[in-house]
């Protein structure tokens, strides 16, 4: 089936450093979400993204959806503590209605 | 954004017994509803699409007797757990498609999450 392959798995920064994450498939997908979860909770959409090289922006948070339509970075500038939790890429491949999930990258900041 | 709710929050049952898990969207109207399960520093698994007024779609591999699934209005799905065991133990979210996003693209918001422990 369709894969989303999320990297990095995990990441260790300093409070203040900007951080990038990025999802690549083989095939070809329609829309990219990028969505983060605290523990215990359900994920929250950041970012959904519709067309081949859409650049949208979220506050300190920044992502793109590749001309290909085969990747999706999220880049976060100047990292601060409430950012910690686990951030999923998602998107809808062409000519599906179920939504594939990255595996997730865990981010953890030292202040 | 969007709102979606789940209830319980957290539920605790005996082995055997039955667990209901309610979802609702709480500002738009979901004609496709999604069950995941999620198990520790795992990502989400896909259980079942549900649409309104119509049977659920079963991923491969979950048992339709088991988890019963029922989107009987635009706002709200249910998940049974028939016979809990202790298995079933998980972290069980709904989601819901919101049809109205730009451009006629759909985009999917997630509720909190219900966590179910199966003594």
């Amino acid at each position: 089936g369709q894969q989303l392959n999320q990297s990095p798995q995990s990441m260790f920064i300093q409070e203040g450093e900007d951080v990038s994450m990025n999802c690549t498939s083989s095939s070809i997908f329609n829309t990219w979400l990028w969505y983060k979860q605290d523990p215990g909770e359900g994920p929250v959409l950041l970012i959904a993204l519709y067309k081949a090289g859409e650049l949208t922006s979220n506050g300190r948070l920044t992502a793109q959806f590749g001309i290909t339509r085969k990747d999706s970075f999220l880049n976060i500038s100047a990292s601060i503590p409430s950012d910690v939790g686990i951030y999923f890429c998602a998107g809808h491949p062409q000519g599906a209605q179920k939504l594939v999930f990255g595996q997730g990258t865990r981010l953890t900041i030292n202040p | 954004g969007a709102v979606v709710s789940q209830h319980p929050s957290r539920v605790i049952c005996k082995s055997g017994t039955s667990v209901k898990i309610e979802c609702r969207s709480l500002d738009f109207q979901a004609t496709t509803m999604f069950w995941y399960r999620q198990f520790p520093k795992q990502s989400l698994m896909l259980m079942a699409t549900s649409n309104e007024g119509s049977k659920a779609t079963y991923e491969q591999g979950v048992e339709k007797d088991k988890f019963l699934i029922n989107h009987a209005s635009l706002t709200l799905s249910t998940l049974t757990v028939t016979s809990a065991h202790p298995e079933d133990s998980s972290f069980y979210i709904c989601s819901a498609r919101d049809g109205t996003g730009r451009g006629g693209q759909e985009t999917q918001y997630f509720g909190p999450g219900t966590r179910l422990l199966v003594l």
